[in-house]
């Protein structure tokens, strides 16, 4: 069975810190992987996806993904964290008709 | 260009009864997925529709059915109402056979269901 794990529900950081969010994934056969992001009063929209290549991927707003197979990993990355990336971010893996997400990360950026 | 809509925007019930959630995809998209995401939980499929047909569906019972229209807006239902089934219900839309694990899917704002 498919499943996406994040290991941290609840993320505080200062503006200029520098972000790294978990995610852990279980899927039998090729996968693919995203990021979705929230901001407060807005919908869910993709941040970044990978599904071959460079393992090292690169999203908007500054946002970066690496895939490490070996470790079944997937984790988001940015050098320096932004007030307005204030959101919750959903990992999430997938294959043909069916994404699975997982429990998501609630950043909150302080000033 | 209008994103995903969806009606309406909260709704309640009680235990036993049905309801009918509704989703028009973004212009140009004729794939729409559903996810029902309960309170600190990230969206879980429920099914995803193409070409007016059900191609993929999670792990929910038969309680939940849906349709999808020749224009590609969309209908969730659900029979018998349980408390449980009280989450937040997300429509998502998508250009292409894909499939929701392989295309970038733009998601609606949501319908806010308790179940009393």
């Amino acid at each position: 069975a498919q499943s996406v794990s994040q290991h941290n529900h609840h993320v505080i950081l200062s503006e200029a810190a520098s972000l790294e969010l978990g995610c852990n994934y279980s899927y039998g056969g090729t996968v693919n992987l995203f990021w979705y992001v929230q901001y407060p009063g807005q919908h869910l929209q993709l941040l970044l996806k990978y599904f071959s290549g460079d393992p090292l991927v690169k999203g908007i707003k500054g946002f970066e993904a690496e895939f490490i197979k070996s470790k079944f990993s997937f984790n988001l990355r940015k050098p320096s964290v932004q007030w307005s990336d204030t959101a919750e971010y959903f990992c999430g893996a997938g294959g043909g008709n069916k994404l699975t997400f997982g429990t998501g990360t609630q950043l909150k950026v302080e000033l | 260009d209008a994103g995903v809509t969806q009606s309406p925007t909260h709704l309640i019930k009680t235990r036993g009864q049905q309801v009918t959630l509704r989703c028009s995809p973004k212009s140009g998209h004729d794939t729409v997925s559903w996810y029902q995401q309960a309170l600190g939980q990230g969206p879980q499929f429920i099914f995803q529709y193409y070409e007016e047909e059900e191609r993929q569906r999670g792990n929910f019972p038969d309680r939940f059915s849906g349709h999808q229209f020749p224009n590609y807006s969309s209908e969730l239902n659900v029979n018998a109402l349980l408390l449980g089934d009280s989450a937040l219900y997300l429509c998502a839309s998508s250009f292409g056979s894909g499939g929701a694990g392989t295309d970038t899917q733009y998601f609606g704002p949501g319908t806010r269901l308790t179940v009393l």
